[in-house]
């Protein structure tokens, strides 16, 4: 397997601008997940979904983030517009998971955005 | 939220040297994983480890959920061991799936 792929792998942009950023989880796995690490909060979870479905959005740091999931392997996280606050490293994941127990996560390359 | 604490959070050793990481939580888990983050910023899986012992080539974990540790050895080491090693835990809770909450790290540098 190819793992989870996401593109792009770096991304300038200028403050104001949409950023979207994609994300292919590995074939087979229901759970996706999208993180940010920054050197002043570490990694922390923005989303995840179940089937597609989101379940958790509660780290969306605020409405200027969107995420979507619009079939099992394509997901994509939408910052609009951005601020040079939002420069960080932001990881997609995936994994199984059966009877509300999640299994091992595999974590894609990250995409590093810079908000300029 | 569950909380995780890795000790020590910076650590120097010489090449050939052993070590061994700790993470502390600070309830009930159903999920543990042992990652490192290599000087180019990707995750690698290095364990999952809810509990029980497991070992892989020169690394090796020991979860004791009952008490609310995990340990990882590092043996031999390398330099390309080099890197920051993350703790992350999933709280036990009835009725939905949790989420991971990663340690703030152990920064490890491997010299010659």
């Amino acid at each position: 397997d190819a793992g989870v792929i996401q593109s792009p792998r770096h991304e300038v942009t200028e403050m104001g601008q949409e950023v979207t950023l994609r994300c292919k989880p590995i074939s087979g796995h229901d759970y996706l997940f999208w993180y940010r690490q920054t050197m002043m909060r570490g990694l922390e979870l923005l989303i995840y979904f179940n089937n597609n479905v989101p379940i958790d959005d509660s780290g969306m740091p605020e409405d200027r983030f969107s995420a979507k999931m619009p079939n099992a392997s394509f997901s994509t996280l939408k910052i609009q517009p951005s601020e040079p606050r939002d420069s960080a490293v932001y990881f997609c994941a995936s994994s199984l998971g059966q009877d509300n127990l999640l299994y091992e996560q595999y974590f894609g390359p990250g995409t590093r955005l810079t908000v300029t | 939220g569950i909380q995780v604490e890795q000790s020590p959070p910076d650590l120097i050793l010489q090449e050939g040297a052993n070590s061994t990481l700790r993470c502390n939580f600070s309830d009930s888990v159903n999920n543990l994983q042992w990652f490192h983050q290599n000087p180019w910023g990707q995750l690698i899986n290095l364990f999952y480890i809810p509990s029980g012992t497991k070992q892989n080539g020169r690394l090796s974990a020991t979860t004791v959920a009952t008490e609310r540790y995990s340990l990882l050895y590092i043996s031999s080491s390398q330099t390309t061991d080099s890197g920051v090693y993350f703790c992350a835990v999933a709280e036990r809770r009835a009725g939905t799936a949790s989420k991971l909450t990663f340690g703030t790290g152990t920064r490890l540098q491997v010299t010659l």
